[in-house]
C-alpha cells in the first residue's frame, strides 16, 4: 500500500521529556511538511523539506527539530523547549513543492 | 494580513444548494492552489488542485481561481449532509530558498437536511 505513515497516533509526554515523531512515506515524494493543528484552528506549518538533506522552518520551528537523511521518512522532535506541545500533529508530503500534499494520519500529543 | 485567508463560518446550507466558500491570499506569485475537506477529528483530504485562471469542475465541486484578485473559491453544489466538515484552502507561497504550502484558518460548512 502506497501512503504516508505516522506513529504513533496517540503520545503522551511528561514535562520536561523529548519526543519524537515519525513519519514515513512511500510514494517517492520529494517534498515533505510537518504541520500543527490546534482545536478549532487550521494548521500551522512548523518544518519543511524539498530534497533529501535540506529543510526549512516554517511559521512556529522554536521548540521543534527535524532531520531528512532519508527521501522518504521526516521524523519530528518535539523538544522540552516547546511550551504548549498539546496538539495534533500532521505530516504530508508531496510530488514537489508546486504540488498537491497528500496528509498522513496524524499523532495526537497530549502533555501529561 | 495573513497569507491566506478564510471566513471561519459556520457556514449553513440547505440540503440540495449550493454552497459557496471563498479564501485569498497574499502571495501575487503563487501559483498552486488547493482545497482540502477535514472530518473532525481527522487529516485533510484533497478535494480538487487549480493552478490556472478560471473554473475547474470535478463533479459536484467546481474550483475557480482569479490570480489578478489573488482569489479562489470552491462550489459545492446538491450539498449532501456528508459535506459537513471543514474547508481548508491552501496555497502554495515561493519565498526566495524555498516554496511551501501555507493553509487558512478554513472554514466550517454544515448542511441541515
Amino acid at each position: 500500500d502506497g501512503g504516508i505513515t505516522q506513529s504513533p497516533k496517540y503520545l503522551f509526554r511528561k514535562e520536561g521529556q523529548n519526543v519524537t515523531l515519525s513519519c514515513e512515506q512511500n510514494l517517492n515524494h520529494d517534498a515533505m511538511y510537518w504541520y500543527r493543528q490546534d482545536p478549532g484552528q487550521g494548521l500551522r506549518l512548523i518544518y519543511y523539506s524539498q530534497i533529501v538533506n535540506d529543510f526549512q522552518k516554517g511559521d512556529i520551528a522554536e521548540g521543534y527539530s527535524v532531520s531528512r537523511e532519508k527521501k522518504e521518512s521526516f521524523p519530528l522532535t518535539v523538544t522540552s523547549a516547546q511550551k504548549n506541545p498539546t496538539a495534533f500533529y500532521l505530516c504530508a508530503s508531496s510530488t514537489t513543492v508546486n504540488t498537491e500534499a497528500f496528509f498522513g494520519q496524524g499523532t495526537r500529543l497530549t502533555v501529561v | 494580513q495573513k497569507e491566506v485567508e478564510q471566513n471561519s463560518g459556520p457556514l449553513s446550507v440547505p440540503e440540495g444548494a449550493i454552497a459557496s466558500l471563498n479564501c485569498t491570499y497574499s502571495d501575487r506569485v503563487s501559483q498552486s492552489f488547493f482545497w482540502y475537506r477535514q472530518y473532525s477529528g481527522k487529516s485533510p483530504e484533497l478535494i480538487m488542485s487549480i493552478y490556472s485562471n478560471g473554473d475547474k469542475e470535478d463533479g459536484r465541486f467546481t474550483a475557480q481561481l482569479n490570480k489578478a484578485s489573488q482569489y479562489v473559491s470552491l462550489l459545492i453544489r446538491d450539498s449532501q449532509p456528508s459535506d459537513s466538515a471543514t474547508y481548508l484552502c491552501a496555497v502554495n507561497m515561493v519565498g526566495s530558498s524555498a516554496s511551501k504550502i501555507i493553509f487558512g484558518s478554513g472554514t466550517r460548512l454544515s448542511i441541515r437536511p
